[in-house]
């Protein structure tokens, strides 16, 4: 079983709907982060959560709200889905500071397209 | 931020070494040196970081030059298992809080058998 999984795999969806992206991870570790990934670009940084309750903005987090219900379960949601929203996201953990020598742990992503 | 340059692509023969290159000349005095790869439908894994000197684990080897204005990824023995996108990041010792990480376009690898 994956480490750090996320659901749904993909989803397909309409403009101006709700929807809420999961991830759960059995290792232990109080970090979280939430990253989303363009064709063609790289990740960038959407929320991160250091603790239950402890929840930071990343650079693109405009349009995204994030809940941290514990601390294995981190999810995403779009209040109002739109089309540019569409991208490949993925969950990440981490179980040291935030300094140079941590390493993140990925989850498979999940796909999202907003008609 | 500073910034990292890759190959867009690279091919490679099984069980042939593999030597992805990485420059970072704008590369600052507390930034280190984390390398990442992207297997098919999967997300990011670690494979290796470092400061100044050579470092190697179970996954890979990474040469930095004396200068640090780059550095080479080494997969000493190819397989197919290693086809994938190969990410070079710098991460700053100053602004490590937060985790933002830049992942640029990084280097597709190909391996043939």
């Amino acid at each position: 079983d994956a480490d750090v999984t996320q659901t749904p795999r993909n989803r397909i969806t309409k403009t101006g709907k709700r929807i809420m992206l999961e991830c759960s991870q059995t290792k232990g570790h109080d970090r979280m982060y939430w990253y989303r990934q363009d064709p063609g670009l790289g990740l960038r940084l959407i929320y991160y959560s250091f603790d239950v309750k402890d929840i930071n903005k990343g650079e693109i987090s405009d349009g995204y709200s994030v809940s941290r219900q514990a601390q294995a379960k981190f999810s995403l949601s779009l209040e109002s889905a739109i089309p540019n929203q569409t991208a490949l996201y993925f969950c990440a953990t981490s179980d040291k500071p935030p300094d140079v020598n941590e390493k993140l742990f990925f989850g498979s992503g999940t796909q999202l397209s907003v008609l | 931020d500073a910034k990292t340059t890759q190959p867009n692509s690279m091919e490679s023969n099984e069980e042939e070494p593999v030597h992805l290159p990485c420059n970072h000349s704008t590369i600052s005095g507390t930034d280190y040196i984390h390398w990442y790869r992207q297997l098919p439908s999967q997300g990011p894994e670690y494979v290796i970081h470092g400061l100044t000197s050579n470092v190697n684990n179970r996954m890979a080897s990474l040469a930095i030059a004396e200068d640090r204005k780059s550095s080479t990824l080494i997969l000493h023995r190819a397989t197919l298992r290693d086809a994938a996108v190969y990410y070079c990041i710098l991460r700053s010792l100053i602004k490590a809080a937060g985790n933002k990480l830049t992942f640029g376009g990084g280097t597709r690898v190909l391996v043939k058998p």
